[in-house]
């Protein structure tokens, strides 16, 4: 079955990077466009970037952009989320999100999640 | 970008019940709409697609309509699983957006 595991959330000071990965199996990886979603604490869902299924395309939030860089890997299956200059908003759960171009671009399936915690 | 506005912002009501959502976006999404359910803790789970296609899996209570910009989620019988929040999601256009959500409770 479809499997998507985020890590490297963790505690942040603000102004510094992290890294966020996305383990991906069950399916063909490289099939698929993939999106990080991010949700504040007691808030809504706010996406944040897109990747095309060969990574040949991205794009970001205004929120972000310029401080984060979506990447895959798709000889590893592995989604990226490169985040630099972290401010204490973009404190939230981080969900990867795999896009069905199939069904009309809904998100089909979501990881459990990894906790930003930007703070000082 | 396009706006998702979902009413209500939470809803109280009973098992057995019938509930609607609306949501309604702020330009024409012809029928790129979904709904997703997340209850607390966990990730949104994809419930609904093209506005009226149940995911595989989905329970049949479960039934999206509209097109354009007015849309509806329906819950024909409210099950005890079902108090969870949901949200719409436009993907007509890049950036997809979300509404705001809707959080079912019990009565």
């Amino acid at each position: 079955q479809v499997q998507l595991v985020e890590s490297g959330g963790g505690v942040v000071q603000p102004g510094r990077s992290l890294r966020l990965s996305c383990a991906a199996s069950g399916f063909t990886f490289s099939d698929y466009p993939m999106n990080w979603v991010r949700q504040a604490p007691g808030k809504g869902l706010e996406w944040v970037a897109f990747i095309s299924y060969d990574g040949s395309d991205k794009s970001y939030a205004d929120s972000v952009k310029g401080r984060f860089i979506i990447s895959r890997d798709n000889s590893r299956n592995t989604l990226y989320l490169q985040m630099n200059s972290l401010r204490p908003e973009d404190m939230a759960v981080y969900y990867c999100a795999r896009e069905n171009r199939w069904l009309e671009f809904p998100f089909d399936n979501w990881g459990q999640g990894t906790l930003v915690t930007v703070s000082s | 970008d396009i706006q998702m506005t979902q009413s209500p912002s939470s809803l109280s009501a009973s098992v057995g019940d019938r509930v609607t959502i609306a949501c309604r976006a702020s330009q024409s999404i012809k029928h790129y709409l979904n709904w997703y359910q997340q209850k607390p803790g966990k990730a949104p789970k994809f419930l609904i697609y093209a506005a009226s296609n149940l995911q595989s899996g989905v329970p049949s209570r479960f039934g999206g309509s509209g097109s354009g910009t007015d849309f509806t989620l329906t819950i024909s019988s409210l099950q005890p699983e079902d108090f969870a929040t949901y949200f719409c999601q436009q993907t007509y256009s890049k950036p997809p957006t979300f509404g705001g959500g809707t959080k079912l409770e019990i009565k």
